[in-house]
């Protein structure tokens, strides 16, 4: 099992629409996690943090379950510059990245 | 913010030759670098972490004697792809944490390289 796997989309969606997608972590121990977007070649930029109560910035909203071990994030109100990748980030012992998770909003 | 510099920003190069890539953290101390490859439609994969003053401790599978690393100093650390390959094609990016050893440990990236060897 990967230590981070995160369904790669894409997830084609309107403006305006809700999108929502996850991430599953397998170490049990991991202590903090952290979504960030990626551009197409670009460098990944930190998007938010991810709080085991669950915390929102704007319209992003990501969430934390630790028992099913798998870190959320939502977009509402999806407009096109939110077209990315998603990448979410994993600290154990170590950084992990996912492989992302393409997200394309359409006009 | 944290900015860390890297450049250049794209390079092709012929095969056998040698690339450097530098990385500069431009408004903080970074005693640790990172530098990772990725390759289209997949994760980044850490390479190597770079200590300044010290060797670097690679990831196992990558060659210590074909990705060289040198962190001179606080501010620079650099990589460089020695006898570069068409399989050496890819991005190259690295970063620097502020807060080392933190459990919100959070990193900042340069820009990334995209390498192409023909």
């Amino acid at each position: 099992r990967k230590e981070v796997e995160q369904d790669p989309g894409p997830f084609n969606v309107p403006e305006g629409a809700t999108v929502a997608f996850n991430c599953t972590y397998s170490n049990s121990a991991s202590q903090s996690f952290f979504w960030y977007r990626q551009d197409c070649r670009k460098e990944p930029k930190l998007l938010m943090s991810v709080y085991s109560s669950g915390n929102e910035d704007g319209r992003f909203t990501a969430q934390l379950n630790r028992a099913s071990q798998y870190i959320s994030l939502l977009i509402r109100d999806s407009k096109l510059s939110d077209s990315a990748t998603y990448l979410c980030v994993i600290n154990d012992y170590k950084l992990s990245f996912g492989a992302g998770t393409t997200v394309t909003v359409r006009a | 913010g944290a900015v860390v510099s890297q450049h250049p920003s794209r390079v092709i190069c012929k095969s056998g030759t040698s690339v450097k890539i530098e990385c500069r953290s431009l408004d903080f101390q970074a005693t640790t670098m990172f530098w990772y490859r990725q390759f289209p439609k997949q994760s980044l994969m850490l390479m190597a972490t770079s200590n300044e003053g010290s060797k670097a401790t690679y990831e196992q599978g990558v060659e210590k004697d074909k990705f060289l690393i040198n962190h001179a100093s606080l501010t620079l650390s650099t990589l460089t792809v020695t006898s570069a390959h068409p399989e050496d094609s890819s991005f190259y990016i690295c970063s620097a944490s502020s807060e080392r050893g933190a459990t919100n440990e959070k990193l900042f990236f340069g820009s990334g390289t995209q390498l192409s060897v023909l």
